[in-house]
């Protein structure tokens, strides 16, 4: 059964720092893997989708990387800011019938 | 403009009584999902779709029930059987289909919080 964690649960850092964000998965065969942002009381908005055969994706001031072989994601926020606050998720696409599974995400704020 | 739309915003549920969650798409999607989200639990998948007339159990799909006559539209039925159905209920699609392309990003609704009173 895959498994997704992420780590840490929640994070508190100053305006301004550059930040890294982890997501580990039990099974390497996996077709795809999402990053996440949720607002409270939100749903979630996709921030990248990084393929199986690729290392990174970039959007803005994020970066994310996947290494399959050791099963783990990571997002890298660059110059943080106080807009930047919200719960970070990510998820992975199983081999089977299309399911996303979640890690249960981190709680990030960036202080002014 | 394209994406998930899910209705009501808040719903309240009295003991014993089904409701229905809606959930359309207009973006062309053949792929749809329901999760329930619990504080502490992250995103558990109810049930999911991934065409028109079909649709198969997720991990809890217990007191759950669904249905897929339209491709732009996948409600849930919380039934009386669900005995904790208090929580945030999220419905999710992507292109996807019943080939086995899977690397389609998946696009979420605002969703319904439900409370039982």
């Amino acid at each position: 059964k895959q498994e997704v964690t992420q780590i840490p649960a929640a994070l508190s850092v100053p305006e301004g720092e550059n930040l890294v964000l982890n997501c580990s998965f039990t099974d390497s065969a996996i077709y795809n893997l999402q990053w996440f942002r949720q607002d409270p009381g939100k749903g979630l908005t996709s921030l990248l989708l990084i393929q199986s055969s690729q290392r990174e994706q970039t959007s803005g001031r994020l970066n994310a990387s996947l290494d399959k072989s050791s099963g783990r994601s990571t997002l890298y926020i660059a110059a943080s800011q106080p807009g930047d606050s919200a719960t970070y998720l990510c998820a992975v696409s199983k081999r089977e019938a299309q399911k996303l599974v979640f890690g249960q995400g981190t709680r990030l704020t960036i202080n002014p | 403009d394209g994406g998930i739309t899910q209705s009501p915003k808040y719903l309240f549920r009295k003991e014993g009584q089904n409701v229905t969650l809606s959930c359309e798409q207009n973006l062309n999607h053949d792929a749809m999902y329901w999760y329930r989200q619990d504080p502490g639990q992250g995103l558990r998948l109810i049930y999911y779709s991934q065409i028109v007339n079909d649709f198969q159990k997720g991990d809890i799909a217990e007191g759950y029930s669904v249905s897929r006559e339209k491709k732009e539209s996948f409600p849930l039925t919380v039934t009386s059987a669900q005995k904790n159905p208090t929580a945030f209920y999220l419905c999710a699609s992507r292109k996807g289909g019943t080939n086995l392309i899977m690397n389609t990003e998946a696009f979420f609704g605002q969703g319904t919080r439900l409370t039982v009173v």
